[in-house]
């Protein structure tokens, strides 16, 4: 059974560092797809980046581009979200989700992180 | 990156059917098969309910059903349920990565 579990709900200043993850299992980490999806408060969802573990392949939507980074530890099945200085606008629900490679439909979610970024 | 555009809402009573439109361009929607939706109930995580225009993944329900046509995909959902009352969102492959729908938002009367 593929699962994907997310990290805990953060509370930071404006100007912070984060980095959140995304633990996944019951699946072969490189095969297949990670995504970030952002959902600030009462809006809809966003797409940042996808990431492909077996090759680091990476594709940031324009927005998000220079604003997080992605990366993976494969050994431990796990992929994060950085952000090297955080800003009020970053607060929002943020969804990790994967899909098999080959696949265009998003079949797992974690359960989001919330970020409240307030001074 | 200008999101799919989506009506805000749309509601319908209990056993009507509702379409949600979504509408893109020639180079996302009206490119490629890709196009999914996904439901979304207050608190929880999306749930994709449609995928490949008109797929349904195992244990969705028959009652919803997609299509496309041009540059614009539609989601219809039957006999309109209580239950599927929630937020729905399409999302289409625009080269990488994706690109959602604005939103809407399903009442049932």
């Amino acid at each position: 059974e593929v699962q994907v579990v997310q990290s805990g709900a953060e509370v930071k200043n404006p100007g912070e560092s984060l980095r959140i993850s995304c633990q996944t299992s019951g699946y072969t980490f490189s095969s297949y797809w990670i995504g970030w999806v952002r959902q600030m408060p009462g809006k809809g969802l966003e797409w940042m980046v996808i990431f492909y573990p077996y090759n680091f392949e990476t594709f940031y939507s324009p927005s998000f581009e220079g604003q997080v980074t992605i990366s993976a530890d494969r050994s431990i099945s796990t992929a994060y979200l950085q952000w090297s200085s955080l800003k009020a606008s970053d607060t929002a629900m943020y969804y990790c989700t994967t899909t098999r490679d080959g696949n265009f439909r998003w079949d797992y979610w974690g359960q989001g992180t919330l970020v409240t970024v307030s001074p | 990156q200008s999101a799919l555009t989506q009506p805000a809402s749309v509601s319908g009573s209990p056993g009507q059917s509702i379409t949600i439109s979504c509408t893109g361009t020639s180079s996302d929607v009206g490119r490629y098969n890709y196009v999914s939706w996904y439901q979304q109930h207050p608190g929880k995580a999306p749930k994709v309910i449609i995928y490949d225009v008109n797929n349904r993944p195992s244990g969705v329900s028959d009652r919803f059903s997609g299509s496309k046509s041009g540059n614009t995909a539609s989601l219809t959902i039957s006999g309109l349920q209580a239950e599927d009352e929630a937020d729905y969102y399409c999302n289409s492959l625009r080269g990488r990565p994706y690109v959602f729908g604005t939103g809407t938002k399903v009442t049932v009367l």
